[in-house]
């Protein structure tokens, strides 16, 4: 079957520090691979999509980027973090199947920056 | 419609009614419709995904309904429950079937 790994659930950094979440997938191949962020108040805004290794699209100009350097982990990242980057960062894959194209959460990390 | 829109932002219903909420999404390029329900902090949990054209869901007291032509669906919940309580996500595939873009949600607050 198949899971999706997320880490770290909480983290509380400095501003000015840098940023790493993982995403790890398991079971499945070549999945999209989505980054969302939940900010104070409102809904879940996509940060990155990536179709394939090494691909990452960029949804929102921001202070993070995302990677992919295997096929089944996705990694969010930024070299000097802002007050305004906390929040929960969701992490999502996907696969198109003959019955649609069903999105599966991480549980989730919980950034505040200080 | 450029983005997924919800309405209403927010409804506080009482235990035993009956309540609904919209999602407005770009018509073109249609390629699925997915409702979450969603607690804060948590991952959503996935309700619906709808692809047809007057494709109606349902699932215990919680039904959907897609119209692709106009671009909207609908969530129904009967006799809502303080349980029902959440934000209830809307998202619909943008370009193609590899962007999912989530609506702001409707938050439900379901009192005793």
């Amino acid at each position: 079957s198949q899971t999706i790994h997320q880490w770290p659930a909480t983290l509380v950094q400095p501003v000015g520090s840098p940023l790493s979440l993982e995403c790890t997938v398991e079971g499945t191949s070549n999945p999209n691979l989505y980054w969302y962020r939940q900010a104070a108040g409102r809904g879940l805004q996509l940060l990155f999509y990536s179709v394939g290794i090494g691909q990452i699209s960029s949804e929102v100009p921001q202070n993070l980027s995302a990677s992919r350097p295997q096929d089944r982990q996705f990694i969010l990242s930024s070299k000097k973090l802002l007050l305004s980057d906390s929040g929960f960062y969701l992490c999502a894959w996907s696969v198109l199947t003959v019955s649609g194209n069903t999105i599966y959460f991480g549980e989730g990390s919980w950034l505040t920056v200080v | 419609i450029l983005n997924v829109e919800q309405s209403p932002q927010s409804l506080h219903v009482q235990e035993g009614d009956s309540t609904n909420f919209t999602c407005s999404f770009p018509s073109s390029n249609f390629y699925a419709l997915h409702w979450y329900r969603w607690e804060t902090a948590k991952s959503p949990e996935a309700l619906f995904v709808m692809t047809l054209n007057g494709d109606e869901k349902k699932k215990g007291r919680i039904s959907a309904t897609l119209n692709t032509k106009e671009g909207y669906s609908y969530l129904y919940i009967k006799g809502s429950q303080p349980e029902d309580s959440a934000t209830y996500l809307c998202a619909s595939f943008s370009g193609g079937y590899n962007k999912l873009i989530f609506g702001a949600g409707t938050r439900l607050a379901v009192h005793p």
